[in-house]
């Protein structure tokens, strides 16, 4: 079946500082996407990432469809950047069905 | 974007009763789609809500347990029936304004069953 693997599962982080978290997929995918679930249980999108880099502020991400795997940069973080970061993806031959990750759960301390 | 709208935002129900979930976006959209989330755990998809037939439903999933309509493209239900503690859950909706590209995310419900 399919396989969406993130890593680490957990990262604690002091203010300030630079981190990158992994998802690994187990085949082509149409469509993936990295979310960062806050504490009140909300998904907030982040990016919208099937192939190539984009950046937002602190935060970037790269995929790389060829070799399977995406990666979401933190930087500078914030004590506001914690929680659960979710990959999720479409792969092609599977439909048109979001599947996540285990996700990464951060926490930066003050 | 869009604007979706959860409702409720969190119960606690009694064992055995249902309770119902609304989702209710600001615009037309072509897909909606229900998950579940279990505590500490990931999302995992319910179903695909279809407007005007019956919903797709995913493996472990049944209608009787969750009844789902779509009755037009912006508004979608979510049932769950006969609650056990074992569906306390955070339930989300996801919609799509085009097949295949980016989704986003109700608010989400957290449910507590006692």
């Amino acid at each position: 079946g399919i396989q969406v693997e993130q890593s680490p599962p957990d990262l604690i982080l002091q203010e300030g500082a630079n981190s990158t978290l992994r998802c690994n997929f187990s085949d082509s995918v149409n469509n993936l996407q990295w979310f960062h679930q806050n504490p009140w249980g909300q998904l907030i999108n982040l990016f919208y990432i099937p192939s190539g880099t984009k950046q937002n502020g602190r935060l970037s991400a790269t995929t790389v469809a060829t070799e399977r795997y995406s990666l979401l940069y933190i930087s500078s973080s914030q004590t506001t950047d914690s929680g659960v970061y979710f990959c999720a993806v479409v792969i092609k031959a599977a439909g048109n069905k979001l599947t996540f990750g285990g996700g990464t759960r951060v926490l930066v301390k003050p | 974007s869009a604007v979706i709208s959860q409702k409720p935002s969190r119960d606690i129900c009694q064992r055995g009763t249902s309770l119902t979930i609304q989702c209710q976006v600001d615009s037309q959209v072509t897909m909606m789609f229900w998950y579940r989330q279990q505590p500490g755990q990931s999302l995992t998809l319910i179903a695909t809500a279809n407007q005007g037939s019956e919903a797709t439903y995913e493996s472990g999933f049944v209608i009787d347990k969750f009844p789902i309509s779509r009755p037009n493209l912006t508004f979608s239900t979510l049932t769950v029936s006969n609650m056990s503690p074992e569906d306390s859950s955070i339930y989300l909706c996801s919609v799509e304004f085009v097949v295949n590209t980016e989704a986003f995310f109700g608010q989400g419900t957290r449910l507590t069953v006692v």
